[in-house]
């Protein structure tokens, strides 16, 4: 496989599951991102890994949890969310989170469809 | 955080027109980004530019950088029905870290 890997495609959970989204990159990139995608909204960029150390957390709830065990994967935990948390859930790699040049756009996956009920 | 203006916000065109839209930001920019998302997809990246008043272009697409470094246009010439989708700008302005800012998109849909 190539690119980056995003599953599940789509995932339907109650207020009280625990699920998690599971995002690997066989791009040899260093650096990997979550995104959430709300409709008619910019992309709200969650967490961001550099070399397996998380560097960014955007304020986002504790009900969600990243994890990244090694460079290529990066997963997202999810527990006791709620209706608004219902949205596209997008990974995305790059080579590191420096400006150079290679940096200049990420690879995203093909997102987790997220509905809370 | 800080945000792009990207408009229009959605536009229904004929089969072969032509297509703009542009992203203005508060801030000075060093890095402009256009990305297309398909239904059910991630965005793709269409055109990355550097430097102020560079014009790229990729096959009917055409991308410029602004000369006030504050704002990026993108074009589509004779749109066919590959083309719907939303396109996004995204960019780095010169005083934030490594994070990328984004527009808002802009859903391109052609008339049958």
């Amino acid at each position: 496989e190539t690119g980056v890997t995003q599953t599940p495609r789509h995932l339907v959970m109650g207020m009280t599951n625990k699920k998690s989204l599971k995002c690997e990159q066989h791009l040899g990139h260093n650096a990997m991102y979550w995104y959430k995608q709300s409709a008619k909204k910019p992309l709200e960029l969650m967490f961001v890994y550099n070399f397996k150390e998380q560097t960014e957390n955007n304020s986002v709830p504790s009900r969600f949890s990243p994890e990244c065990p090694n460079s290529s994967h990066l997963f997202l935990h999810l527990h006791t969310l709620q209706p608004e948390d219902s949205a596209l859930y997008l990974c995305a790699s790059s080579q590191d989170i420096n400006r150079g040049p290679s940096n200049y756009g990420y690879t995203f996956g093909s997102g987790t469809r997220l509905t809370v009920v | 955080g800080q945000q792009l203006n990207q408009s229009p916000q959605s536009m229904f065109i004929q089969e072969g027109e032509d297509v703009s839209m542009n992203c203005t930001s508060s801030s000075i920019f060093n890095t402009w980004l256009w990305y297309k998302q398909d239904p059910g997809e991630g965005p793709v990246l269409l055109i990355a530019l550097y430097k102020a008043g560079e014009l790229t272009s990729n096959g009917r697409l055409t991308a410029q950088f602004g000369i006030t470094r504050k704002d990026s246009f993108l074009n589509i010439s004779a749109s066919i029905p590959s083309d719907v989708g939303i396109y996004f700008c995204a960019g780095r302005s010169t005083d934030s870290n490594y994070q990328l800012i984004w527009g808002a998109g802009t859903k391109l849909i052609i008339k049958p």
